[in-house]
């Protein structure tokens, strides 16, 4: 079972655009989104993250848009750079009083591109 | 904070031979995950240490997956008798996890990429 799905499966942008990657879940006992950055060859790297008291969260050029009554979350990419081209994942956990190891549920990712 | 690192990059094999990863977590980090990542996916759960003891495992870790963390530091991921569907990468994640509000950060390894024919 798929419990956290993302979209689009790839994107491309010119320079200075903005992204928006989208995401949701099903399982309620989720409460914690991160987004992870991966390069080809590297391991995945977390980006921002956020919890479900609060709706946004933003870290330079990054934001998290968080939707809880719809159980959906977004990334946007201000002013995006070649160097932004990378396969994004969200993902997904809950706290150990769920009988969780905190452990991550990713979802399926999106290659972005961002042209020049 | 040397970040984490695995070894080996990579690994080709043939079907029915066994293999052998390593992770070596940051310094002091008292959790540790292993995942697996196919092509085109996400990374997906295997299982987790909290200091030496091996807490959970999911479902993909079938019988022939062992995977140990002796004395609390690094830690090994076996697979015998190996199987195509064995191909794919096996990324280590570790945690200095303190039980806060916000959880900790996992810091992934650059994986260990398994091909076998």
């Amino acid at each position: 079972q798929q419990q956290v799905k993302q979209s689009p499966q790839s994107l491309i942008v010119q320079k200075g655009g903005i992204p928006i990657i989208n995401c949701a879940y099903e399982n309620t006992a989720f409460d914690y989104f991160p987004w992870y950055q991966q390069f080809p060859g590297k391991g995945p790297a977390l980006l921002i993250a956020i919890r479900p008291d609060v709706s946004e969260k933003k870290e330079g050029r990054f934001t998290i848009s968080f939707n809880k009554s719809a159980k959906q979350f977004s990334l946007h990419i201000m002013d995006s750079q070649p160097g932004d081209s990378a396969t994004y994942f969200c993902a997904a956990s809950m706290g150990e009083g769920s009988g969780s190891a905190r452990q991550l549920t990713f979802g399926s990712g999106t290659q972005l591109t961002v042209l020049p | 904070d040397t970040g984490v690192s695995q070894n080996p990059r990579h690994k080709i094999t043939k079907r029915g031979q066994n293999v052998t990863f390593r992770c070596d977590p940051i310094s002091e980090h008292n959790r540790l995950y292993w995942y697996r990542q196919t092509l085109g996916q996400g990374p997906e759960f295997l299982t987790y240490f909290q200091n030496e003891a091996q807490l959970e495992k999911s479902r993909l870790l079938s019988d022939r997956f062992s995977a140990e963390r002796p004395k609390g530091s690094f830690s090994t991921l076996e697979i015998q008798r190996t199987e195509q569907g064995d191909s794919a990468m096996y990324l280590c994640a570790s945690v200095r996890e303190r039980g806060g509000f916000f959880p900790e950060t996992q810091y992934f390894g650059p994986g260990t990429r398994l091909l076998v024919l």
